[in-house]
Protein backbone atom coordinates (compact mmCIF):
# COMPACT_ATOMS: atom_id res chain seq x y z
CA UNK A 1 0.00 0.00 0.00
CA UNK A 2 1.07 3.38 -0.70
CA UNK A 3 0.93 6.44 1.69
CA UNK A 4 2.22 10.42 1.92
CA UNK A 5 3.44 12.46 5.08
CA UNK A 6 3.26 16.22 4.12
CA UNK A 7 6.02 17.72 6.96
CA UNK A 8 4.42 20.39 8.95
CA UNK A 9 0.84 20.96 8.43
CA UNK A 10 1.35 24.80 8.33
CA UNK A 11 4.00 26.84 6.89
CA UNK A 12 4.79 30.49 7.13
CA UNK A 13 6.54 32.59 4.72
CA UNK A 14 7.00 36.30 3.66
CA UNK A 15 6.02 37.53 0.44
CA UNK A 16 9.38 36.89 -1.92
CA UNK A 17 10.81 34.38 -0.15
CA UNK A 18 11.16 30.72 -1.12
CA UNK A 19 8.58 28.12 -0.50
CA UNK A 20 9.26 24.90 0.35
CA UNK A 21 6.80 22.09 0.74
CA UNK A 22 7.42 18.78 1.81
CA UNK A 23 6.08 15.62 0.86
CA UNK A 24 7.53 12.12 1.11
CA UNK A 25 5.95 9.00 0.11
CA UNK A 26 6.21 5.50 0.65
CA UNK A 27 5.58 2.90 -2.15
CA UNK A 28 6.69 -0.66 -3.37
CA UNK A 29 6.32 0.39 -6.78
CA UNK A 30 7.31 3.53 -9.43
CA UNK A 31 4.21 6.04 -8.40
CA UNK A 32 2.83 8.68 -10.12
CA UNK A 33 3.02 11.51 -7.58
CA UNK A 34 1.13 15.08 -7.57
CA UNK A 35 0.83 17.71 -6.00
CA UNK A 36 -2.75 19.88 -5.63
CA UNK A 37 -3.71 23.32 -4.49
CA UNK A 38 -7.27 24.32 -2.51
CA UNK A 39 -8.25 27.45 -2.40
CA UNK A 40 -11.16 28.22 0.56
CA UNK A 41 -14.23 26.65 -0.40
CA UNK A 42 -13.27 25.46 -3.61
CA UNK A 43 -12.18 22.02 -5.12
CA UNK A 44 -8.68 20.48 -5.51
CA UNK A 45 -6.83 22.57 -8.92
CA UNK A 46 -3.60 20.49 -10.21
CA UNK A 47 -0.44 22.02 -9.91
CA UNK A 48 1.83 18.95 -11.54
CA UNK A 49 2.16 15.51 -12.01
CA UNK A 50 5.14 13.40 -12.10
CA UNK A 51 4.89 10.21 -13.94
CA UNK A 52 8.44 9.49 -14.77
CA UNK A 53 9.25 11.49 -17.76
CA UNK A 54 11.41 13.85 -16.24
CA UNK A 55 12.51 14.24 -12.45
CA UNK A 56 11.91 17.78 -12.22
CA UNK A 57 8.24 18.73 -13.03
CA UNK A 58 7.35 22.64 -13.68
CA UNK A 59 3.79 23.12 -12.94
CA UNK A 60 1.04 25.89 -13.18
CA UNK A 61 1.86 29.86 -11.13
CA UNK A 62 5.54 29.17 -10.99
CA UNK A 63 5.55 25.81 -8.81
CA UNK A 64 8.16 23.08 -9.46
CA UNK A 65 8.46 19.73 -8.03
CA UNK A 66 11.52 17.42 -7.83
CA UNK A 67 11.13 13.73 -7.54
CA UNK A 68 14.13 12.08 -5.83
CA UNK A 69 14.17 8.46 -5.28
CA UNK A 70 16.53 7.63 -2.97
CA UNK A 71 15.03 10.12 -0.42
CA UNK A 72 11.26 9.20 -1.55
CA UNK A 73 10.62 12.63 -1.98
CA UNK A 74 8.55 14.61 -4.04
CA UNK A 75 9.02 18.22 -1.93
CA UNK A 76 7.19 21.50 -4.00
CA UNK A 77 9.30 24.70 -4.42
CA UNK A 78 8.25 28.17 -5.81
CA UNK A 79 11.50 31.13 -6.13
CA UNK A 80 9.49 33.72 -4.49
CA UNK A 81 5.89 33.70 -2.85
CA UNK A 82 2.99 35.74 -3.75
CA UNK A 83 0.16 36.79 -1.76
CA UNK A 84 -2.07 34.77 -3.98
CA UNK A 85 -0.43 31.47 -2.74
CA UNK A 86 -1.98 31.44 0.35
CA UNK A 87 -4.00 28.16 0.11
CA UNK A 88 -4.11 24.29 1.60
CA UNK A 89 -1.38 22.55 -0.68
CA UNK A 90 -1.49 18.16 -0.97
CA UNK A 91 0.76 15.73 -2.28
CA UNK A 92 -0.90 12.67 -3.80
CA UNK A 93 0.46 9.57 -4.75
CA UNK A 94 -1.06 6.67 -6.87
CA UNK A 95 0.41 3.76 -8.02
CA UNK A 96 0.57 2.73 -11.18
CA UNK A 97 -2.56 1.71 -13.05
CA UNK A 98 -4.12 3.95 -10.92
CA UNK A 99 -6.61 0.91 -9.02
CA UNK A 100 -6.87 2.55 -5.57
CA UNK A 101 -7.57 5.84 -6.71
CA UNK A 102 -5.21 8.74 -5.00
CA UNK A 103 -3.57 8.74 -1.87
CA UNK A 104 -3.80 12.16 0.01
CA UNK A 105 -1.38 13.69 2.79
CA UNK A 106 -3.18 15.41 5.32
CA UNK A 107 -2.15 18.75 3.37
CA UNK A 108 -0.10 21.93 4.32
CA UNK A 109 -1.47 25.23 5.07
CA UNK A 110 0.79 27.90 3.24
CA UNK A 111 0.57 31.28 4.88
CA UNK A 112 2.21 34.32 3.38
CA UNK A 113 3.26 37.59 5.27
CA UNK A 114 3.53 40.72 3.85
CA UNK B 1 -14.66 23.86 -21.84
CA UNK B 2 -16.93 24.03 -18.76
CA UNK B 3 -15.65 22.47 -15.49
CA UNK B 4 -16.50 19.98 -13.22
CA UNK B 5 -20.46 20.76 -11.45
CA UNK B 6 -21.37 19.39 -8.11
CA UNK B 7 -24.94 20.24 -7.28
CA UNK B 8 -26.01 21.04 -4.44
CA UNK B 9 -23.19 22.49 -3.34
CA UNK B 10 -24.65 22.83 0.35
CA UNK B 11 -26.81 20.04 2.40
CA UNK B 12 -27.76 19.79 5.71
CA UNK B 13 -29.46 16.18 7.07
CA UNK B 14 -30.59 14.66 10.76
CA UNK B 15 -28.93 11.19 11.42
CA UNK B 16 -30.77 8.30 9.67
CA UNK B 17 -31.62 10.51 6.41
CA UNK B 18 -29.96 9.28 3.12
CA UNK B 19 -28.38 11.83 0.38
CA UNK B 20 -27.58 11.71 -2.97
CA UNK B 21 -25.23 14.36 -4.27
CA UNK B 22 -24.48 14.74 -8.25
CA UNK B 23 -21.98 15.33 -10.50
CA UNK B 24 -21.08 16.22 -13.70
CA UNK B 25 -17.80 15.99 -15.55
CA UNK B 26 -16.22 18.04 -18.00
CA UNK B 27 -17.62 17.05 -20.91
CA UNK B 28 -15.37 14.31 -22.68
CA UNK B 29 -14.58 12.65 -19.65
CA UNK B 30 -15.71 9.45 -19.31
CA UNK B 31 -14.22 8.53 -15.93
CA UNK B 32 -15.90 10.34 -12.26
CA UNK B 33 -14.02 9.57 -8.97
CA UNK B 34 -15.86 10.50 -6.24
CA UNK B 35 -13.94 11.78 -2.84
CA UNK B 36 -15.03 12.45 1.08
CA UNK B 37 -12.58 15.39 3.21
CA UNK B 38 -12.83 16.02 6.67
CA UNK B 39 -10.31 17.28 9.11
CA UNK B 40 -10.00 14.06 10.91
CA UNK B 41 -9.23 11.60 7.69
CA UNK B 42 -8.43 14.46 5.25
CA UNK B 43 -9.19 13.22 1.61
CA UNK B 44 -10.65 9.57 0.82
CA UNK B 45 -11.39 7.72 -1.96
CA UNK B 46 -14.65 6.46 -2.26
CA UNK B 47 -14.95 4.91 -6.09
CA UNK B 48 -14.66 5.33 -9.59
CA UNK B 49 -17.21 5.01 -12.09
CA UNK B 50 -16.25 4.82 -15.51
CA UNK B 51 -18.28 3.76 -19.05
CA UNK B 52 -21.14 3.27 -16.11
CA UNK B 53 -19.55 0.90 -14.48
CA UNK B 54 -17.90 0.86 -10.99
CA UNK B 55 -14.20 0.12 -11.70
CA UNK B 56 -12.26 1.15 -8.38
CA UNK B 57 -13.48 1.53 -4.70
CA UNK B 58 -11.81 2.86 -1.89
CA UNK B 59 -12.60 1.09 1.70
CA UNK B 60 -15.90 2.65 2.73
CA UNK B 61 -19.19 0.73 4.16
CA UNK B 62 -22.17 0.02 1.54
CA UNK B 63 -23.85 2.61 2.67
CA UNK B 64 -21.75 4.94 0.34
CA UNK B 65 -22.73 4.22 -3.40
CA UNK B 66 -23.09 5.58 -6.56
CA UNK B 67 -23.70 5.34 -10.01
CA UNK B 68 -23.13 6.93 -13.83
CA UNK B 69 -25.36 7.86 -16.08
CA UNK B 70 -24.18 7.11 -20.06
CA UNK B 71 -23.87 11.00 -20.72
CA UNK B 72 -21.40 9.92 -17.61
CA UNK B 73 -22.88 11.96 -15.08
CA UNK B 74 -22.51 10.55 -11.48
CA UNK B 75 -24.50 10.32 -8.39
CA UNK B 76 -23.58 9.59 -5.23
CA UNK B 77 -25.57 8.50 -2.48
CA UNK B 78 -25.27 7.90 1.12
CA UNK B 79 -27.97 6.07 3.16
CA UNK B 80 -28.42 5.85 7.03
CA UNK B 81 -26.65 9.45 7.39
CA UNK B 82 -24.19 9.27 10.42
CA UNK B 83 -22.72 12.01 11.91
CA UNK B 84 -19.15 11.19 10.85
CA UNK B 85 -20.57 11.88 7.52
CA UNK B 86 -20.66 15.24 7.39
CA UNK B 87 -18.52 16.17 5.30
CA UNK B 88 -16.83 17.62 1.83
CA UNK B 89 -17.60 15.45 -0.42
CA UNK B 90 -15.65 16.13 -3.95
CA UNK B 91 -16.26 14.81 -7.37
CA UNK B 92 -13.56 14.94 -10.22
CA UNK B 93 -13.67 14.00 -13.79
CA UNK B 94 -10.64 12.50 -16.24
CA UNK B 95 -10.68 11.05 -19.57
CA UNK B 96 -10.49 7.93 -18.33
CA UNK B 97 -7.72 6.42 -20.21
CA UNK B 98 -5.77 4.66 -16.90
CA UNK B 99 -7.38 3.91 -13.92
CA UNK B 100 -8.68 7.13 -11.10
CA UNK B 101 -4.81 7.53 -9.90
CA UNK B 102 -3.41 8.08 -12.88
CA UNK B 103 -4.94 10.01 -15.20
CA UNK B 104 -5.14 13.74 -14.57
CA UNK B 105 -8.19 14.57 -12.18
CA UNK B 106 -10.13 18.17 -12.45
CA UNK B 107 -11.96 18.38 -9.51
CA UNK B 108 -15.57 20.06 -8.74
CA UNK B 109 -16.06 22.70 -6.21
CA UNK B 110 -17.62 20.37 -3.60
CA UNK B 111 -20.71 19.39 -1.70
CA UNK B 112 -20.33 20.67 1.86
CA UNK B 113 -22.61 17.78 3.71
CA UNK B 114 -23.72 18.58 7.21
CA UNK B 115 -25.44 15.83 9.05
CA UNK B 116 -27.31 17.18 12.20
Amino acid sequence: AQSVTQLGSHVSVSEGALVLLRCNYSSSVPPYLFWYVQYPNQGLQLLLKYTSAATLVKGINGFEAEFKKSETSFHLTKPSAHMSDAAEYFCAVSLSGGADGLTFGKGTHLIIQP
Amino acid sequence: KAGVTQTPRYLIKTRGQQVTLSCSPISGHRSVSWYQQTPGQGLQFLFEYFSETQRNKGNFPGRFSGRQFSNSRSEMNVSTLELGDSALYLCASSLGVQGAGTDTQYFGPGTRLTVL
